[in-house]
């Protein structure tokens, strides 16, 4: 089964600071990777996905991530961050080899970033 | 488009009580899924259903809840006898094809069971 590992459960940081919000799983051939963020009181939404191509992707909100295979992983980035983005951020990896076609993500736990001014 | 709808946002309710979530995916999304969310666990999967049919059940915590997507265009969780361990927000989202592309959630609805 797939597991995704997000490394820190908080992130504290400075506004117009840049941030990392690290993310792996466990190893596959052919992966779908999604970052979601989650403000207060509100469901999950997406922030950016890697299916093919770029191992760069940029998603809303001046975020993007780098897809790595050879370390599973998938971190996001922001080089500035502002007050309006602390939310909870999830993980999320699709793993295409799982047998039976089933489909089914696998989240993370979760990363709090909060941004102080 | 208005998005995956969940009713109600809110539900308060006593020990051994039915409680019961709706939700109504997007027009033309064919997956479905159930999560329950809380500060223990985390967000867990409850239930995935694709063109209606249940496909994996496998996170149901117990007997007492039940899904059902008769249509398309609507699914209800339901828990019955409600316990307090019950408390949580429950998230359903909708995704196009087997789930694997993004999914799209709602606004939850937050239970507490007294």
């Amino acid at each position: 089964a797939q597991s995704v590992t997000q490394l820190d459960s908080q992130v504290p940081v400075f506004e117009e600071a840049p941030v990392e919000l690290r993310c792996n799983y466990s190893s596959s051939v052919s992966v779908y990777l999604f970052w979601y963020v989650q403000y207060p009181n509100q469901g999950l939404q997406l922030l950016l996905k890697y299916l093919s191509g770029s191992t760069l992707v940029k998603g809303i909100n001046g975020f993007e991530a780098e897809f790595n295979k050879s370390q599973t992983s998938f971190h996001l980035r922001k080089p500035s961050v502002h007050i309006s983005d602390t939310a909870e951020y999830f993980c999320a990896v699709s793993d295409l080899a799982l047998t039976g076609g089933s489909y089914i993500p696998t989240f993370g736990r979760g990363t709090s970033l909060i941004v102080h001014p | 488009d208005a998005g995956v709808i969940q009713s109600p946002r809110h539900e308060v309710t006593e020990m051994g009580q039915e409680v019961t979530l709706r939700c109504k995916p997007i027009s033309g999304h064919n997956s479905l899924f159930w999560y329950r969310q809380t500060m223990m666990r985390g967000l867990e999967l409850l239930i995935y259903f694709n063109n209606n049919v249940p496909i994996d059940d496998s996170g149901m915590p117990e007997d007492r809840f039940s899904a059902k997507m008769p249509n398309a265009s609507f699914s209800t969780l339901k828990i019955q006898p409600s316990e307090p361990r019950d408390s949580a927000v429950y998230f359903c989202a909708s995704a196009p094809g087997k789930g694997a592309y993004e999914q799209y959630f709602g606004p939850g609805t937050r239970l507490t069971v007294t």
